[in-house]
């Protein structure tokens, strides 16, 4: 079944660290990857998308991520984190334009930025 | 940018009462969306719209129907309010693969 994992619930760090989050997928083929970023109170917004091509892609926000398909994985990292930074980011996956309507989305991982 | 708009960010219902989310966006997208976000569990699709009058059930569809009359315009109707449906509703359109959200909607139902 496809299913997107964020192992980790909630994630706390200092301003000035660096982060990673993480993700899994499990998929058939090699979906469309994306991370998205909700501000408390907010809609999604996209942080940057994997279509195809260079496996480290480069977001809004200084974000980057890299997929490796051999550990079904798209993790998303930041050099040095902002107080603005905290907030909660969404992995999610869609397939192939044949099936490019069912995006499946993480259950999220909240960053939380300590002065 | 692609805008696009929920009706309300709060709302405060009792059981039983009829429900109507609307959203509106402004890019000309075929592809429309509604989901329900709740803690720990993620986005979930409830209903998805390709085409004006065009609509196919999510993952959780029960409890709720859509209608799509006017391509920019997608609409979340909650038949008979329930409490289990107090969450925040998230309406998106599609364009090139992306997906564009609105601000959401926190519906509480007592």
């Amino acid at each position: 079944a496809q299913s997107v994992t964020q192992p980790d619930i909630h994630i706390t760090v200092s301003e000035g660290a660096s982060l990673e989050l993480r993700c899994n997928y499990s998929y058939g083929a090699t979906p469309y990857l994306f991370w998205y970023v909700q501000s408390p109170g907010q809609g999604l917004q996209l942080l940057l998308k994997y279509f195809s091509g260079d496996t480290l892609v480069q977001g809004i926000k200084g974000f980057e991520a890299e997929f490796k398909r051999s550990q079904s994985s798209f993790n998303l990292r930041k050099p040095s984190v902002h107080w603005s930074d905290a907030a909660e980011y969404f992995c999610a996956v869609e397939g192939p334009p044949t099936g490019g309507f069912k995006t499946i989305f993480g259950a999220g991982t909240r960053l939380f930025v300590k002065a | 940018d692609v805008k696009v708009t929920q009706s309300s960010r709060y709302l405060v219902k009792r059981t039983g009462e009829k429900v109507f989310l609307e959203c509106v966006q402004d890019m000309d997208h075929e592809n429309m969306f509604w989901y329900r976000q709740d803690p720990g569990l993620g986005l979930r699709l409830i209903y998805f719209s390709y085409d004006v009058k065009m609509k196919e059930k999510g993952d959780i569809p029960e409890g709720y129907s859509v209608s799509r009359e006017k391509k920019e315009r997608f609409s979340l109707i909650l038949e008979s309010a329930s409490t289990n449906q107090t969450s925040m509703y998230l309406c998106a359109s599609r364009g090139n693969s992306l997906r564009n959200f609105g601000p959401g909607t926190r519906l509480t139902v007592t």
